[in-house]
């Protein structure tokens, strides 16, 4: 069984389209994220999302929306997109958000904006 | 603000070998420490971690020592194997600030294992 699967695993779009990633986990977590790895692997957090509240990286520009269905999903929509987000997408979740837990992750997204 | 500072290499040993990927860390609060690993092509899994001073975290023959007076977690492994080749990437997670600003990474260390 997969615990966190991400969809599509490959995305090559144009510039100033918009597209969405999927995630799912199946490990009855509350808490999930998203990552961003650049071509240098360079991990950085997105948001931070649990039932309550979501958690916004200052950096992260607003033509990035994270949207839950529910507690087991967060999709992760791109409006606009730019040559600059080509990159690989991680999303993680975690039983909780105290930061102890382990994050488990998907298996990325690369997203090739052309 | 939180850092993760690691060597990146690539760092390229013989299989074997000993091997040692240093980390440090700069928190503002008391961090959780881990080493998460990522295979080509993969997500990232977990490694090892530890939640407080002078915890050892051990998996697959990999330990690491959260070191809170040197601010360090360093990897280690007595022998390595061709397997053992991929991205290692050092993490940490504060605790004070409810976990909600994610993991914060260290830029990843390529190791290769040769035969």
């Amino acid at each position: 069984d997969t615990a966190v699967s991400q969809t599509p695993k490959y995305l090559v779009t144009q510039m100033g389209n918009d597209k969405s990633i999927k995630c799912e986990q199946n490990l009855g977590h509350d808490t999930m994220y998203w990552y961003k790895q650049d071509s240098k692997k360079f991990l950085k957090i997105m948001f931070s999302y649990n039932n309550k509240e979501l958690i916004i990286n200052e950096t992260v520009p607003n033509r990035f929306s994270p949207k839950s269905p529910d507690k087991a999903h967060l999709n992760l929509h791109i409006n606009s997109l730019e040559l600059g987000d080509s990159a690989v997408y991680f999303c993680a979740s975690s039983q909780a958000m105290t930061g102890t837990e382990t994050q488990y992750f998907g298996p990325g997204t690369r997203l090739l904006v052309l | 603000g939180n850092s993760v500072t690691q060597m990146e290499g690539p760092v390229t040993l013989s299989e074997e070998a000993f091997l040692t990927i240093n980390c440090t860390y700069t928190a503002t609060g008391y961090p959780s420490l881990f080493w998460y690993v990522q295979y080509p092509g993969e997500g990232l899994q977990l490694l090892l971690k530890a939640t407080k001073a002078d915890d050892k975290g051990s998996n697959k023959g990999f330990e690491a020592t959260y070191r809170k007076e040197t601010t360090s977690f360093h990897l280690e492994k007595g022998s390595v194997q061709v397997s053992d080749s991929a991205v290692y990437f050092c993490a940490l997670s504060e605790r004070s600030g409810g976990g909600a600003d994610g993991l914060t990474f260290g830029k990843g260390t390529h190791l290769i294992i040769q035969p």
